[in-house]
């Protein structure tokens, strides 16, 4: 079966630091992959996206990047934190035309 | 471009209630539609999908939806309202290789 592994659950980083979030999916070959962002009270906005490796499609324009580079690993990925980065990071895969989403990384911006 | 609409940010209803949560979407191809629950600090699950199938979608947890072309709406239902029910509750949109979601509702049951 296919899971998602998202780490680390929770982060805590100082303004203008680097941040690396991993996200790996097992049980599945070529998956289309994603980095959404919940702020509060924000709903959720899609990041980025991939669909296949080296291929990452940005939606918004902002502090961060995202890189894949193997079949079943996404990263995001910031060389300076801000602020306004602060927020709740899914990482998902879809199959089955629908979206299995991780756990969640809980990020916050001091 | 496809896009969901969810009307009403926050819901609250007691116990043994009936849950009504309202999403209207927007798209210039037949659409598949989903919605979506999560829980505290945690990531969403499927509560069911809409894949122009049948109109009426059963989910989990006694969750269902229709799907009403003329109306453009799939709105999310489920007869009784149970405590295990709060969480916040989205709606999606599928586009080419990325879903939409709407804003988000949040559901807080009454004892």
């Amino acid at each position: 079966s296919q899971t998602i592994h998202q780490w680390p659950a929770t982060l805590v980083q100082p303004v203008g630091s680097p941040l690396s979030l991993e996200c790996t999916v097992e049980g599945t070959s070529n998956p289309n992959l994603y980095w959404y962002r919940q702020a509060a009270g924000r709903g959720l906005q899609l990041l980025f996206y991939s669909v296949g490796i080296g291929q990452i499609s940005s939606e918004v324009p902002q502090n961060l990047s995202a890189s894949r580079p193997q079949d079943r690993q996404f990263i995001l990925s910031s060389k300076k934190l801000l602020l306004s980065d602060s927020g709740f990071y899914l990482c998902a895969w879809s199959g089955q035309g629908e979206l299995f989403f991780g756990s969640g990384t809980q990020l916050s911006v001091l | 471009a496809q896009s969901v609409t969810q009307l009403g940010s926050h819901v609250s209803v007691s116990e043994g209630a009936l849950v009504l949560l309202r999403c209207n979407y927007s798209s210039s191809v037949p659409p598949y539609l989903f919605w979506y629950v999560q829980y505290p600090n945690q990531g969403l699950q499927l509560l069911l999908k809409y894949t122009s199938a049948a109109t009426l979608v059963k989910g989990i947890n006694g969750f269902e939806a229709e799907f009403k072309k003329s109306e453009t709406s799939f709105h999310l239902t489920k007869p009784s309202a149970h405590m295990s029910d709060a969480a916040e509750y989205f709606c999606a949109v599928s586009g080419r290789d990325k879903l939409s979601f709407g804003a988000g509702t949040t559901v807080t049951v009454r004892a």
